[in-house]
């Protein structure tokens, strides 16, 4: 079964703060990606990458950035935390090829900005 | 942009069935894809649907595509409790890559 591993599921961090969110696939995908979660507005994507050093902004990169050193692993970063990041964050990875490029999540990770 | 649309609620009695219905406007999307989140949990992909099939069954799962109009629905037969959770409908995005176009999630709720 394909895992994908989100380190930390819940965090609270003070405004400012800079702020790691790790995430690791086990199944040597090439796209890993970085949603947001919002009551009533779904996910929207932040950032993806399909490629060692590789990244794209998604729809909502303000505020972001991310790191991909090595194939497995994808970490979004806050550079300074604001109240208005406290949401859920969700980790996906997906394969280039395979029947309907299905996409994975990990559990997510909580992120309280006090 | 791609815009994914559903109704956020829908209440079912335990036993029945269940429709949940979705709209998309990128009509070049090769698929469509439905997942289901349960409370405090990651995406689960229940299932997928080939852009040029009609209807797709898998056990309890009916999903219609209607290509035209541009609707998707799922569909789950007897409904059970273990079915309360949100249901997202996606397509991927024909602009490049891998990316999938998320709709609001429509928040299932299972009555006894």
């Amino acid at each position: 079964d394909v895992k994908v591993t989100q380190s930390s599921r819940y965090l609270v961090k003070r405004t400012g703060e800079k702020v790691f969110l790790e995430c690791v696939q086990d199944m040597d995908h090439e796209n890993m990606f970085w949603y947001r979660q919002d009551p009533g507005l779904g996910l929207r994507l932040i950032y993806f990458s399909y490629d060692v050093k590789m990244k794209e902004k998604g729809d909502i990169p303000e505020g972001y950035s991310v790191s991909r050193e090595k194939k497995e692993r994808f970490s979004l970063i806050l550079e300074s935390a604001s109240t208005n990041q406290t949401s859920m964050y969700l980790c996906a990875s997906s394969p280039t090829s395979g029947p309907g490029n299905t996409i994975y999540f990990g559990e997510g990770s909580w992120l309280t900005v006090v | 942009g791609e815009d994914v649309e559903q109704s956020l609620f829908l209440s079912v009695r335990e036993g029945d069935s269940s429709v949940i219905n979705c709209t998309y406007t990128d009509s070049s999307s090769t698929y469509l894809y439905w997942y289901k989140q349960e409370p405090g949990a990651g995406l689960q992909l229940l299932t997928y649907i080939f852009s040029n099939m009609d209807m797709k069954q898998d056990q309890r799962l009916t999903v219609l595509l209607n290509k035209k109009d541009k609707h998707l629905s799922l569909r789950i037969a007897d409904t059970q409790t273990g079915d309360s959770a949100i249901y997202f409908c996606a397509e991927n995005d024909t602009g490049g890559g891998n990316k999938l176009t998320f709709g609001t999630g429509t928040q299932l709720k299972v009555e006894l």
